[in-house]
């Protein structure tokens, strides 16, 4: 089955500086990497998400890079601020070609030091 | 839609009690998942389902666990007889489709003495 790690498992920056979490897997037919962000106490909840046809997703601060022959991705926050500070989850699924679900990273602890 | 609903949000029992754990997806949504969250494993898939069928529960840990889905607008999840090293947030989650942005519930915080 699919295996993904993700670092660090806990990261402290600056407000606004950038934020990178980086995640690799190990099923080369995995084809679509979601991420979740999850603040304390409340539900996870998708923040952006790729898929294999395209390397490089931005959703205003927020980006994912995806490199598919080194089998990993990437989650880019800039100009953090306090509300980003979360738990942060990727996750990796090969959906397409079979039924397999998402198997998620262990998460990354974001503190966003003021 | 009030989204994915979950009940109990707190269950505190006994070792080797019967746990029952419920959830309603999203309306229309054909696939619903069962996660479990630990400090220590992360968030692990169960089990899910696809129009009612489960599909995939290589992550149920042992037989003293068991999801049903009778309907496509309810599921439980049973743990009999319930261990302390259950204890852990349940997450009920649904989607339309099984790569799309799956809709967490609020989560049963689940505690067995």
């Amino acid at each position: 089955g699919e295996n993904v790690e993700q670092h660090p498992s806990t990261l402290s920056v600056q407000e606004g500086d950038s934020a990178v979490i980086k995640c690799t897997y190990s099923d080369s037919a995995s084809n679509y990497f979601p991420w979740y962000k999850q603040e304390l106490g409340k539900r996870p909840q998708l923040i952006i998400d790729i898929r294999s046809n395209v390397g490089e997703k931005k959703d205003q601060r927020i980006a994912v890079t995806l490199n598919k022959t080194a089998k990993h991705f990437s989650l880019h926050i800039t100009e953090t601020q306090p509300e980003d500070s979360a738990v942060y989850f990727c996750a990796a699924s090969a959906a397409g070609g079979g039924a397999d679900g998402l198997t998620f990273g262990k998460g990354t602890h974001l503190i966003i030091q003021p | 839609d009030a989204g994915v609903i979950q009940s109990p949000r707190h269950e505190v029992t006994e070792m080797g009690q019967e746990v029952t754990l419920r959830c309603k997806p999203i309306s229309g949504h054909d696939y619903l998942f069962w996660y479990r969250q630990t400090m220590m494993r992360g968030l692990e898939l169960l089990i899910y389902f696809n129009n009612n069928v489960p599909i995939d529960d290589s992550g149920m840990p042992e037989d003293r666990f068991s999801a049903k889905m009778p309907n496509a607008s309810f599921s439980t999840l049973k743990i009999q007889p319930s261990e302390p090293r259950d204890s852990a947030v349940y997450f009920c989650a649904s989607s339309l489709e099984l790569s799309y942005e799956q809709y967490f519930g609020p989560g049963t915080r689940l505690t067995v003495t």
